[in-house]
């Protein structure tokens, strides 16, 4: 079975400061791991994947994410935090060959100004 | 080029009422996912269609819901029979051929409420 983990439901960083949003996975077999981001009353955005190759992986609007097997980890990271950047994040994995995503339940980013 | 594009953006619908939801996916794309999302919680897979074809229906509840994906128009969800536990909101996402991309592009979505 395949889940997904966000530890985390709100997330505050200040504007300019570096952020990071958590995210662990359990799959079986090589995972397939996503990052989308959802505005209020809108769908969801794709920022970022990775399926094979450099485990860091650079996405829309200065994102990156970090594949770690030995800790089943894909966090979030931007290095400068803007106020526009406050959203809910959603992590999904899909196993090899699966069709669908599994989604985490999301994590509310706040920037402060 | 139009991304997925869902209708209606909102839904109310009295309880033992049907509610049908559209979705045309992005140009080019042939596959299908509907999600749920209800409120405070993370996307369900539902279904995942191809032209014609429903591929897997894992995450379909048993009873009241169906989905089509028709050679011409849109791929439609449809609840019969709602009840207030079916408000929520809908979620399509289309994708490419799975060789040459994984990432499934997601539709505005439909807010249904069950009154």
């Amino acid at each position: 079975a395949q889940s997904v983990a966000q530890p985390e439901d709100q997330v505050n960083v200040a504007e300019g400061n570096p952020l990071t949003v958590k995210c662990t996975y359990s799959v079986s077999g090589n995972p397939y791991l996503f990052w989308y981001v959802q505005y209020p009353n809108r769908g969801l955005q794709f920022l970022l994947k990775y399926i094979t190759g450099d485990n860091l992986v650079k996405g829309s609007y200065g994102f990156e994410a970090e594949f770690n097997k030995s800790q089943t980890s894909f966090h979030l990271k931007k290095p400068s935090a803007l106020v526009s950047d406050s959203a809910l994040y959603f992590c999904a994995v899909s196993q090899t060959g699966a069709n669908n995503l599994f989604f985490g339940t999301g994590t509310r980013l706040t920037v402060i100004p | 080029n139009a991304g997925v594009m869902q209708n209606p953006r909102h839904l109310v619908r009295r309880r033992g009422q049907e509610a049908r939801l559209r979705c045309s996916p992005m140009k080019g794309h042939s596959h299908v996912y509907w999600y749920r999302q209800l409120p405070e919680e993370g996307l369900k897979f539902m279904v995942y269609l191809q032209k014609e074809n429903i591929i897997d229906e894992s995450g379909m509840p048993k009873e009241r819901f169906s989905a089509e994906f028709p050679k011409e128009g849109p791929s439609i969800l449809r609840i019969q029979q709602v009840v207030r536990g079916d408000s929520a909101a809908y979620f399509c996402a289309s994708s490419g051929d799975r060789g040459q991309t994984y990432e499934q592009y997601f539709g505005p979505g439909t807010r249904l409420t069950v009154t």
